[in-house]
């Protein structure tokens, strides 16, 4: 079964940028008709999709953080990372990895969905 | 690209019936059937358990069903169990390869 496993800083500072990494295993990143993708929460509060990416390295960002972010893949190790610059407090979150199912069929998209979660780490911003 | 309208809680007790709404617009829910919906214990990663608003995850209870109307998609959850006891969050495509969450809704098993 496939596995996701997020890594990173538990802790950065305002104004910095905030990276993480999720390795996969037991699974390939080179699939076709999957995504990988960034979703955060807030301590307390709901999901926030950060962005996606295609093994092929098309991404896809949430509009609200597009300026900020920053998503690579690395199929030679079978990651894919996130970075979010000139972070402030509230992107204090649990930042979790996903397999984003995307399919799309002469120009429809026909599936976009996430059906396997990592286990999510959390990221304080606070000096 | 507003979050989707979910209701903060709902709750039923063992054995009943219960439905979470999820209301978004023309541009993202009643556009596409690209409805999903995710089930979240406390301290734990979100689980997929509808996806394109009516199909089951091989592995997930046929007691949770889903639906759209319009702007609006559903999740039923039948003979309700105590282990049903989780926040749910609708999620949609939203156009321009982009995805929105709703604001997610507690469920209490009374």
């Amino acid at each position: 079964q496939l596995q996701l496993q997020e890594s990173g800083p538990g802790l950065v500072k305002p104004s910095e940028t905030l990276s993480l990494t999720c390795t996969v295993s037991a699974g390939s990143v080179s699939r076709s008709s999957y995504y990988w993708g960034w979703i955060r929460q807030p301590p307390g509060k709901g999901l926030e999709w950060i962005g996606s990416i295609y093994y092929r390295g098309s991404t896809h960002y949430n509009p609200s953080l597009k300026s900020r972010v920053t998503i690579s893949v690395d199929t030679s190790k079978n990651q894919f990372s996130l970075k979010l610059s000139s972070v402030t407090a509230a992107d204090t979150a649990v930042y979790y990895c996903a397999r984003h199912v995307g399919r799309i069929t002469m120009t429809v998209v026909v599936s976009w969905y996430f059906d396997l979660w990592g286990r999510g780490t959390l990221v304080t911003v606070s000096s | 690209q507003s979050a989707l309208t979910q209701p903060a809680s709902v709750s039923g007790s063992p054995g009943q019936s219960i439905t979470i709404s999820c209301t978004g617009t023309s541009s993202d829910v009643g556009s596409y059937n690209l409805v999903s919906w995710y089930q979240q214990h406390p301290g734990k990663a979100p689980k997929l358990m509808i996806y394109e608003v009516i199909k089951r995850p091989s592995g997930v209870s046929n007691r949770f069903s889903g639906s759209k109307s319009g702007n609006t998609a559903s999740l039923t959850i039948s003979g309700l169990q105590a282990e049903d006891e989780a926040d749910y969050y609708c999620c949609s495509y939203a156009g321009s390869s982009t995805l929105v969450f709703g604001g997610g809704t507690k469920l209490t098993v009374l």
